[in-house]
Order: C-alpha cells, then structure tokens, then sequence
C-alpha cells in the first residue's frame, strides 16, 4: 500500500521564522505531488501541486525523488499560515494524504 | 455557491440504523471521491467515481457501504447497520477528470456520530 508520512503532528514557529513542513511518501512509480491546507472553519483546499511549481502564498515545494520527500517551506511564517498541513501524493487514480501537520505561527 | 456541497452536516444515529448522505459536485466535474477522516488523522479514500461509473472502492471499506452515482451529478453514501466505529468526518470531492490530475475540490463534510 501507498504510505505518506508526516512526522511532525504540530509544528510551532515565531512570526517571521521559516518553517519547513516534511512529507516523505513510498515509491511507486511518479505520483504527482500536492499540498493540501485547512484553515480553521474551512474546507480543505490545494495550496500548491509540484507540476504547476508555483509558489503560493509564498510556499514552495521541493521533490526529491531519491530521497522521495516533497517538503514544504516558506521563509517567513505569518499568522495566517497556522492551519493543518497535508501531504497528498496522486497515484493511480487517487489521492491518498498523509496524517497532517498543525502549523501555529506564534506572534 | 457553486462549490461542493454535503448535506446534512451533521448526522448523529443509534447503533444499528442506518444513514445516507448526499454530496453534489462541481457541475462540470465528471469525478467524485468520497473519503472519511476520524480525529488526527488526514482523509482516508473510500471510493471514487468516473461520471456513473465506481471505478475505485478502498479494500478497507466494510460491505456495509455503498455509494451510488446514477445520473453521474450528485453522489450518496450508505452506511448500513451504523457502528460507532463509523463516526467520522465523511468528505466528498470532485474534480475535472481528462486534463492531467485535477485537484480536488471539497465539501464541507458530514460529520457522522453513532451513539
């Protein structure tokens, strides 16, 4: 079975500070790579897919398809990035997420 | 709101009735996922489907559910003989299947509690 993993559940940071969110996910092939977020009271929706390499609000996404990781960065955290972080490889014909990770950028 | 839509939002059951919710798509969206998630964990797939047809049901999933699709527009799950195992954050979402792979694009969920 495909597994993402995810090791951090929480992840604190200062205003300010650059947060780097991990996800490493099992090797089958090249599944396409994207970020999901859900900001409290919201649905969760795509913050960034790898293939598009576009930075939004200004996170990025590096692959590393030997160490088969797709972390997350941003080099200044703002308040309004606290949210739950997920890693979603697509393979086949789904997308399966990795167990999360809670951002909580601290003023 | 032309997102996607879940009804009802909540939905608390006895153990033993059994539940059906709805999720209505993106219009132009020919694919629908259902997923569930329970408390600290991300969406775990359930099934999917291309237009009509249920082209994919997770092995995990209990044959007390079932999901139908049968104008291929909104979608229900069933969950027959509820357990309170099943109490969890049902999901739905749908994408634009034939351009590469869509992002999905989710509901609000039903969030399902058996007492």
């Amino acid at each position: 079975a495909q597994r993402v993993t995810q090791p951090e559940k929480l992840l604190s940071v200062f205003k300010g500070a650059p947060v780097e969110l991990k996800c490493n996910y099992s090797y089958s092939g090249s599944p396409e790579l994207f970020w999901y977020v859900q900001y409290s009271r919201q649905r969760l929706q795509l913050l960034l897919r790898h293939i598009s390499r576009e930075s939004i609000k200004g996170f990025t996404a590096d692959l590393n398809k030997g160490e088969t990781s797709f972390h997350l960065k941003k080099p200044f955290a703002q308040e309004e990035d606290s949210a739950m972080y997920y890693c979603a490889p697509y393979y086949g014909q789904n997308f399966v997420f990795g167990p999360g990770t809670r951002l909580s950028v601290l003023p | 709101d032309t997102g996607v839509s879940q009804d009802p939002r909540h939905k608390i059951t006895k153990r033993g009735q059994n539940v059906t919710f709805r999720c209505d798509p993106i219009s132009e969206h020919n694919r629908l996922y259902w997923y569930r998630q329970t408390l600290g964990q991300g969406p775990e797939f359930l099934t999917y489907f291309q237009n009509e047809a249920q082209l994919e049901k997770s092995r995990l999933l209990s044959d007390r559910f079932s999901a139908e699709r049968p104008k291929g527009s909104f979608s229900t799950l069933e969950i027959q003989r509820t357990e309170q195992g099943d109490s969890a954050m049902y999901l739905c979402a749908s994408s634009l299947g034939g351009v590469g792979n869509s992002p999905l694009h989710f509901g609000n969920g039903t969030r399902l509690t058996v007492t």
